[in-house]
């Protein structure tokens, strides 16, 4: 059983591009969810899917947006790059019974750390 | 959303139980109680939920109070690989669709 994995694991773009991270969520996981990390800060949600649909967002502008594809692979996308977008971005997958949320246990993979230059 | 408190950072020995506070005063009685934590330049992991009754796994004990208001996370014997950020998270029902919310979390420094 693979784990979360995530592509590239290091970024470094300048303000104003656009960048795509990747994740593959693990084996059998119906529900992925991304958050965004700043240094010496908790992960902040950024939205899940579940199923191929968005299925909750946090509080962050429509420039971040995301994928959710048939295989349960994610991306995230995020365009017009600011400074303040470095962070590490981390995706996090679990697999959902129905709408029991409160109870499923979202495994994390290494992150993808971005630089905006 | 619902709101945890937890100390900064704390210490710890090597082969000696730690115990990991946590406060949640507004919890209401269908949050559960979930810690993750977070290992040096990696992602958080899972460590143990619990709803009301105490809870054992291979990693670690939850004790939760009667009221609900505080939890403790029990580690019997610290490693060394057990120093990381552990955070406390309500997770709750309604509208915020199975996100968690993180906060600081406690530091916790493991002295050989």
């Amino acid at each position: 059983e693979t784990g979360v994995t995530q592509s590239p694991t290091h970024l470094i773009k300048t303000r104003g591009q656009q960048v795509t991270l990747r994740c593959s969520s693990q084996s059998g996981h119906n529900t992925v969810s991304w958050y965004q990390q700043a240094l010496g800060q908790g992960p902040q949600f950024i939205f899940q899917y579940y199923r191929e649909e968005e299925n909750g967002r946090g509080n962050f502008p429509p420039r971040f947006s995301g994928l959710q594809f048939p295989n349960y692979s994610s991306e995230l996308n995020v365009n017009a790059l600011e400074l303040d977008d470095s962070a590490l971005y981390l995706c996090a997958s679990s697999f959902r019974l129905h709408n029991r949320v409160r109870t499923d246990t979202q495994y994390f993979g290494p992150g993808t750390r971005l630089t905006v230059l | 959303d619902a709101k945890t408190t937890q100390p900064n950072s704390m210490e710890s020995n090597e082969e000696e139980p730690v115990h990991l506070p946590c406060n949640h005063s507004t919890i209401s009685g269908t949050d559960y109680i979930h810690w993750y934590r977070q290992l040096p330049s990696q992602g958080p992991e899972y460590v143990i939920h619990g709803l009301t009754s105490n809870v054992n796994n291979r990693m670690a004990s939850l004790a939760i109070a009667e009221d609900r208001k505080s939890s403790t996370l029990i580690l019997h014997r610290a490693t060394l690989r057990d120093a990381a950020v552990y955070y406390c998270i309500l997770r709750v029902s309604g509208g915020s669709q199975g996100n968690l919310i993180f906060g600081k979390g406690t530091k916790l420094s493991v002295k050989p």
